[in-house]
């Protein structure tokens, strides 16, 4: 089973600042790259599933970048809210299926 | 339309007992797993599905038993309940390159 790792585990910004968190995974069998936005006492909701090396998808504050050849993506948020407050993950597909590894995941606090 | 849906929502258990999570999603979906979080280690892989009646194991799958009669259903048993099974267990359901569609999660208290 593959290793996915997120750095860094926890990250404090004032409201207004960018901030940017990164994925790594083992760039050998790529087969996708998710990223899931968790809010306490919810459920983890996707945000991005990307697939082609050098991919760039946006949803409106939040962007995130893919790299499989050297195994890393990298999810940026512009001008962070406190609303953008959450538990950010990254999973990876582990044996050509939907079989999702994720990492410990990076726990955003913006604060106002 | 309900998507995934996990019941029960709470449950306590006593030490050795046995109990089953129960989990539905009415989209079709092929792939269906059972994930546990605990703190600091995000979401890890129990058992999974990519049919029915076809399971796998995923990273933590001792204690547990899963099985897949039905696309819709994808039911977790605990067969005798441990300390160490307290967690968080949240049941997914998706298509292949696709997101991955999250329950409400059940909360599970072994004492």
């Amino acid at each position: 089973i593959l290793n996915v790792e997120q750095s860094p585990q926890s990250l404090h910004v004032q409201e207004g600042d960018s901030t940017n968190f990164t994925c790594s995974f083992p760039s050998s069998n790529f087969y996708a790259l998710h990223w899931y936005r968790w809010e306490t006492a919810k459920s983890p909701e996707a945000l991005f599933v990307m697939t082609l090396n050098g991919d760039e998808k946006k949803k409106g504050r939040i962007s995130a970048t893919l790299n499989t050849k050297e195994g890393y993506s990298y999810l940026y948020i512009k001008g962070s809210q406190p609303e953008d407050s959450a538990t950010y993950l990254c999973a990876s597909p582990s044996g050509g299926y939907n079989k999702l590894i994720f990492g410990a995941g990076t726990r955003l606090a913006v604060h106002p | 339309n309900a998507g995934v849906t996990q019941t029960p929502k709470f449950q306590v258990l006593k030490t050795g007992q046995s109990m089953t999570l129960q989990c539905a999603q009415d989209m079709n979906h092929e792939y269906m797993s059972w994930y546990r979080q605990d703190p600091g280690m995000g979401l890890r892989l129990i058992h999974y599905s990519v049919g029915a009646g076809i399971t796998d194991q995923g990273e933590v799958p001792n204690g547990y038993n899963v099985s897949r009669s039905t696309t819709e259903d994808f039911p977790l048993r605990l067969l005798s309940a441990a300390p160490s099974q307290t967690s968080v267990y949240f049941c997914a359901s998706g298509e292949w390159a696709t997101e991955a569609f999250f329950g409400q999660g059940t909360r599970l208290t072994v004492v």
